[in-house]
């Protein structure tokens, strides 16, 4: 069955450690999306991928990259530069209106 | 850029009682998303609506692409119901989808 994959569900990273959290999805999707949700509010945009090879920023891009090297895999990786990295990820993919939505990953920097 | 609002933000209800969940949206839109996070869980997706109405078991969703509005109904709710329910909507084509703050639902035994 076709879906989304994101791992690990949780992580534990020690301050000013970089950290790559995983996408993977097999639907043939052309675009693909990272959200960040913290406690109590709604989920935010990062970054998203309309295309391989090609990326934007979102809402609250800073501190985090993005690669789309490949049509399956969009990784975004947490950075150091992050202030406040602890958070509920989310990873999404779609074409016209079918959607389909990984089971987050939950980051916890200590 | 579209603006999802949902209410009632926090919502409490006993074992059994009815449930709706509203979401409204202020761009018109090819489809809706509703989903459900359990407390300390991953996001699972319950709908994707494009007009009408869909059931699944207890879970009925309906859309009124005229009016932007949607709602989500919970029949005979129990308290493994309890979760956030959030609606997501796209601007157009693959444009990011913005989701809805949530509603929080507990349910009481």
């Amino acid at each position: 069955d076709g879906g989304i994959t994101q791992s690990p569900k949780y992580l534990f990273r020690k301050e000013g450690q970089n950290v790559t959290l995983s996408c993977e999805q097999n639907l043939n999707h052309d675009a693909m999306y990272w959200y960040r949700q913290d406690p109590g509010q709604g989920l935010r945009l990062i970054y998203y991928s309309q295309i391989v090879n090609d990326f934007q920023k979102g809402d609250i891009a800073e501190g985090y990259s993005v690669s789309r090297e490949k049509k399956e895999s969009f990784p975004l990786t947490v950075t150091s530069a992050q202030k406040n990295p602890t958070a509920f990820y989310l990873c999404a993919s779609r074409r016209d209106t079918e959607a389909f939505f990984g089971q987050g990953t939950r980051l916890t920097v200590v | 850029k579209n603006e999802v609002e949902q209410s009632p933000q926090n919502l409490t209800a006993q074992e059994g009682e009815f449930i709706t969940i509203n979401c409204s949206y202020s761009v018109g839109i090819s489809a809706l998303h509703w989903l459900q996070q359990h407390p300390g869980g991953g996001i699972v997706s319950l709908f994707m609506l494009s007009s009408g109405k869909k059931k699944h078991g207890r879970l009925i969703a309906t859309i009124n692409i005229q009016e932007k509005h949607s709602s989500l109904h919970i029949t005979a709710s129990h308290p493994r119901d309890s979760a956030v329910y959030i609606c997501a909507a796209p601007n157009s084509g693959n444009t990011p989808l913005v989701f809805g703050k949530g509603t929080r639902l507990s349910v009481i035994a």
